[in-house]
């Protein structure tokens, strides 16, 4: 059984500081990794994706895979409130040369001014 | 480069009616995703379909749904005979090659009276 958990939070940060998110898979043979936001009543919007271990930036959000210990993390410095939302994790699954995405039920995210 | 589009935004149906759900994937996107989402809860995921053919159909409801991708023209997701419980968000996503991230389009809200 292929699982992707997050925890569902809320999570409450201050404006400003940096915030972690983080998701956990259930299988090493997962081989791509994507980080959604989605506010309420919006449809999911593509923040990153990584493909190999390590870090991977663009602007404020930094993606870290570690492939070993099954996590992928999301950072967002300097958070905003308008980063208020929730943080979707997904991966990628091969399953019989076939993709399978599996996705976390999301961490929702508080930004507090 | 326009995004995905579905039509219609919001749609109410009486039950035991029909809903078509319309998605036009981004431009050179052959693959597309239909999900489904109720308030405060995560995405379902429902068909996987390319152009003409239906890949991956494991989280569609054996009676009352079908999906289809023609050769020409936009994704339907179509639902006989509604009834309250359909009443959700739909959302379509595609994406420029099998496993590959996903981009969604503003869903669709069906409501069911």
């Amino acid at each position: 059984q292929k699982e992707v958990e997050q925890n569902s939070g809320p999570l409450s940060v201050p404006e400003g500081a940096i915030a972690s998110l983080n998701c956990t898979y259930s299988d090493r043979g997962s081989q791509s990794f994507f980080w959604y936001r989605q506010y309420s009543g919006k449809s999911p919007e593509l923040i990153m994706f990584i493909y190999s271990n390590g870090d991977k930036e663009d602007g404020r959000f930094t993606a870290q895979l570690n492939k070993a210990s099954q996590y992928v993390s999301l950072l967002i410095r300097d958070s905003q409130p308008s980063d208020s939302a929730t943080y979707l994790c997904a991966v990628n699954f091969l399953l019989d040369s076939n993709y399978q995405l599996i996705w976390g039920a999301g961490t929702k995210l508080i930004i507090k001014p | 480069n326009a995004g995905v589009m579905q039509n219609p935004r919001h749609l109410v149906r009486r039950r035991g009616q029909e809903a078509r759900l319309r998605c036009s994937p981004m431009k050179g996107h052959s693959h597309v995703y239909w999900y489904r989402q109720l308030p405060e809860e995560g995405l379902k995921f429902m068909v996987y379909l390319q152009k003409e053919n239906i890949i991956d159909e494991s989280g569609m409801p054996k009676e009352r749904f079908s999906a289809e991708f023609p050769k020409e023209g936009p994704s339907i997701l179509r639902i006989q005979q509604v009834v309250r419980g359909d009443s959700a968000a739909y959302f379509c996503a595609s994406s420029p090659r099998e496993g590959g991230e996903q981009y969604f389009g503003p869903g669709t809200r069906l409501t069911v009276t």
